[in-house]
């Protein structure tokens, strides 16, 4: 089980919008900066959000990060069927003291 | 620009132990943490510990106290994640990734991963 839950899958048509939810608790998402993470099968994670969000440089403005108490959001907005991939939030769980991630959500673009 | 380049695969026997290399090039390798996570198959991330490379210092999950250790050598800018006592279910790709920041726990670029496979 993971500290940080997300739902296993969401799914949208090309053009439309996507919303991944992440949720967590006061000592993790709370109190640290969330980060996102874009993966394609057999390839390692890419960074797409962080500081909640904070797009890195070639990061396409479609994507955007969101922080609300002990939950996070990544939105894709004008999805296109290269934006199918595992996507996972991640931050640090200060309880833990320890780096921890969601269980990952399978975008498909239907 | 920023790379990460891991050792290649490795297959080892229950109770063994691997060692994983991470060699960066293209920053300043004492000035951002490196951190260790690993994937089993089908399986979700899995954050194992960090080094500052700049002192040495580490903090590993509890997950995996007592059976992993990470080190670094600065004079090729190489991190490397040993685990002891291997077990079929630590079957995994092991990945190493650059911190954003030395305080940051973002990871803003990975190694290409390692495939660790233990079996009898």
């Amino acid at each position: 089980q993971s500290v940080l839950t997300q739902p296993p899958s969401v799914s949208a048509a090309p053009g439309q919008k996507v919303t991944i939810s992440c949720s967590g608790s006061s000592s993790n998402i709370e109190e640290t900066f969330v980060s996102w993470y874009q993966q394609f099968p057999g390839a390692a994670p890419k960074l797409l959000i962080y500081e909640d969000n904070v797009r890195p440089s070639g990061i396409p403005d479609r994507f955007s990060g969101s922080k609300s108490g002990t939950s996070a959001t990544l939105d894709i907005t004008g999805l296109q069927t290269g934006d199918e991939a595992d996507y996972y939030c991640g931050t640090w769980d200060s309880s833990l003291s320890a780096g921890v991630f969601g269980g990952g959500t399978k975008l498909t673009v239907l | 620009q920023v790379q990460l380049v891991q050792s290649g695969a490795d297959v080892k026997k229950p109770g063994a132990s691997v060692k994983v290399s991470c060699k960066a090039s293209g920053y300043t390798f004492t000035s951002y943490a490196m951190h260790w996570v690993r994937q089993a198959p089908g399986h979700s991330l899995d954050w194992m510990g960090w080094i500052n490379p700049g002192n040495g210092n580490t903090k590993y999950s509890q997950s995996f106290q007592g059976r992993v250790t990470i080190t670094r050598d600065t004079s090729s800018s190489t991190a490397y994640l040993e685990l002891s006592s291997l077990t079929p279910a630590d079957t995994a790709v092991y990945y190493c990734a650059k911190s954003k920041g030395l305080g940051s726990k973002s990871l803003d670029h990975w190694g290409q991963g390692t495939l660790v496979t233990v079996s009898s």
